[in-house]
């Protein structure tokens, strides 16, 4: 039973571009959320999917966005990057939007420069 | 959510207990408290969650003070493998809002 899963591990992108993460849930679920990870912080609540749709976003900009495709798996997009964008990008996913539990992916290394 | 106060670091000798406070003095009485660890280069995992009652599993117990103004998650007998960063958090299990809100997290480093 795959585990969630992140493509790519790592990328290096330059100021102002723009960025695509992928996720895909751990089998049986269907809530993905994803977080930002500073280094030496906790992980950052950016939002959550359920049903396609965003149902709780965090204290993000507008230049994070994301999409839930009909299999579940969700994209994280970031345009405009600076350099604070650089950071793990954490998904993870649950069964239900009020699941207690909550499956983490290892990550996605962004490096803006 | 309630937010959480932990030592940044602590210590222990592998195979003996290792003991992690949390104090939540803010705490409603709906919310509970959960506890993440989240190794090198890993993402969180989690371990254990509960509201009042003292709570075990095959990882972990977690003892809730009576006024639940604080816990601690025990690891009764630390590896190597332990070593990580632990993060306890509150939040609201029942309702719309299941985002996780994480502190920085205790630093758990045991020692052989």
């Amino acid at each position: 039973d795959a585990g969630v899963t992140q493509s790519p591990t790592h990328l290096i992108k330059t100021r102002g571009q723009q960025v695509t993460l992928r996720c895909s849930p751990k089998s049986g679920h269907d809530t993905v959320s994803w977080y930002q990870q500073a280094l030496g912080q906790g992980p950052q609540f950016i939002f959550q999917y359920y049903e396609e749709e965003e149902r709780q976003r965090g204290n993000f900009p507008d230049r994070f966005s994301g999409h839930q495709f009909p299999n579940y798996s969700s994209e994280l997009n970031v345009n405009a990057l600076l350099l604070g964008d650089s950071a793990l990008y954490l998904c993870a996913s649950s069964s239900g939007p009020r699941s207690y539990e909550q499956y983490f992916g290892p990550g996605t290394r962004l490096t803006v420069t | 959510d309630a937010k959480t106060t932990q030592p940044p670091s602590m210590d222990c000798a592998e195979g003996r207990a290792a003991n992690l406070p949390c104090n939540h003095s803010t705490i409603s009485g709906n919310e509970y408290v959960y506890w993440y660890r989240q190794i090198h280069s890993q993402g969180p995992q989690y371990i254990i969650h509960g509201l009042k009652n003292n709570e075990t599993n095959e990882m972990a117990s977690l003892i809730i003070t009576e006024d639940r103004k604080s816990s601690t998650l025990i690891l009764p007998h630390a590896t190597l493998r332990d070593t990580a960063v632990y993060y306890c958090i509150v939040r609201v299990a029942t309702g719309a809002n299941s985002k996780l809100t994480f502190g920085k997290g205790i630093t758990l480093s045991v020692r052989p």
